[in-house]
């Protein structure tokens, strides 16, 4: 049980594209999602916690308008980075948990890789 | 702030040694701690600790909680070649959000 699906899993594009990434729970309902992001060699960093049907909860230095996070639904966040540039390019992974006091469960991570 | 600090960052043992991985933290209002396996993809659940003093074991992997020393070690015996990845510990506050460690790199040679 407890199974987060991300997709994509890779994503090469032009600089100035805007790129969605999409995070759902499979066998259960998650009224909040997490968002991460992680560089080479380096652990995950909190980029925002999504609350289903209200805004998202950003950290300290990320960019609301940079980083877009819809949720929609119980099962589906989505985090869409807008017009994409090489900095941006990470490992972005979600993850959501089934219940308020149970543990995260990771999706797969989206590569993202911005030319 | 809140602060996990896992030692060491990186480790190199043989197959069938045992390994002890740590991770200490500064926290307010704590809830739990989490232990997670990466390999090459996003990590995979191993363990969440609320209480001092309780083993949880899995296999040949093991992990327990000092709240009084906010510590908490991940013990790994015989290890295996497939055990190679990078372990990171995590603790979660009261709002429920997780404030994860750098991470150990355990490389486990044949």
């Amino acid at each position: 049980g407890a199974v987060v699906s991300q997709h994509p899993s890779r994503v090469i594009c032009k600089s100035g594209t805007s790129v969605k990434i999409e995070c759902r729970s499979l066998d259960f309902q998650a009224t909040t999602m997490f968002w991460y992001r992680q560089f080479p060699k380096q652990s995950l960093m909190l980029m925002a916690t999504s609350n289903e049907g209200s805004k998202a909860t950003y950290e300290q230095g990320v960019e609301k308008d940079k980083f877009l996070i819809n949720h929609a639904s119980l099962t589906l966040s989505t985090l869409t980075v807008t017009s994409a540039h090489p900095e941006d390019s990470s490992f972005y992974i979600c993850s959501a948990r089934p219940g308020q006091f149970q543990p995260q469960h990771f999706g797969d991570g989206t590569r993202l890789s911005i030319l | 702030e809140d602060k996990v600090v896992q030692s060491p960052l990186s480790l190199v043992v043989h197959e069938g040694d045992t390994v002890t991985l740590n991770c200490s933290y500064e926290v307010t209002n704590f809830r739990s701690l989490l232990w997670y396996k990466q390999e090459k993809k996003a990590p995979t659940f191993l363990f969440m600790l609320t209480s001092s003093g309780i083993e949880k074991k899995s296999g040949r992997l093991s992990s327990i909680l000092d709240k009084k020393e906010l510590f908490s070690i991940l013990n790994i015996t015989a290890t295996q070649t497939g055990d190679s990845a990078v372990y990171l510990c995590a603790v979660s506050p009261f709002d429920n959000d997780m404030r994860f460690g750098a991470g150990t790199r355990l490389t486990v040679k044949p």
